[in-house]
């Protein structure tokens, strides 16, 4: 079982430049999450899709749009993104209301320029 | 703001000696979990502890609730080297997902 994948492992963009961030799960999870962790600050949810076809914000959504493509996928995407995006970002996933516990991804390293 | 802070932010400790950490939070929960993450590392799931519950055990780990004071508590018995991480507590406001980490504790045990 690969459990949460996420790519690219790593990714330097210029200010304006625009990327997804992928994430996928083998794990017949519903829940799906991004999260980004900067220093000190612990982790801070950006988005989350409790079920496939819904999705909601988090604590810093802003500058970020999400899909869940489907039951397995997860995308985040900065249109155009800033250096306060330099972060580490992580997907996370979990089975349902009875068994809550996340399931993370290895993180993506984004340096914005 | 982040939902639960945890104390202490660091914490420094002699293999075989117990570690201690606390998390506060502001809101009704369901459960309250606790990560742990090695330097670069994803978080790892260690323990989950329903609002209904006081206390859990998992091996080395020992978790207290307590509801009224909206705080929990992580013990580690006889730390090795290996326990060497960041600890986060989570928790999710009563009937929502929205699963919020505390800022963590980064402990160090010393061989």
């Amino acid at each position: 079982n690969a459990g949460v994948t996420q790519t690219p492992k790593f990714q330097v963009l210029k200010t304006g430049q625009s990327m997804t961030l992928q994430c996928a799960q083998d794990m017949n999870h519903n829940s799906m999450y991004w999260y980004r962790q900067d220093p000190g600050m612990g982790l801070r949810l950006i988005y989350y899709s409790a079920s496939e076809g819904t999705t909601d914000k988090g604590e810093v959504p802003n500058g970020y749009n999400v899909s869940r493509l489907n039951k397995r996928e997860f995308s985040l995407r900065l249109e155009s993104a800033a250096p306060s995006q330099t972060s580490v970002y992580f997907c996370a996933s979990s089975v349902d209301r009875v068994d809550e516990k996340l399931f993370f991804g290895s993180g993506t390293q984004l340096s914005v320029l | 703001s982040q939902q639960g802070e945890e104390d202490p932010q660091a914490l420094s400790i002699q293999e075989g000696e117990n570690a201690t950490m606390n998390c506060s939070y502001k809101t009704s929960i369901n459960n309250l979990q606790w990560y742990r993450q090695n330097s670069g590392r994803g978080l790892v799931h260690l323990i989950l502890i329903r609002s209904n519950e006081r206390e859990k055990h998992s091996g080395r780990l020992r978790v207290t609730l307590d509801t009224s004071k909206k705080s929990s508590s992580l013990l580690i018995t006889a730390s090795r080297a290996a326990d060497t991480a960041s600890y986060f507590c989570a928790t999710a406001s009563s009937g929502t997902y929205k699963y919020i980490f505390g800022t963590g504790t980064r402990l160090k045990v010393l061989a």
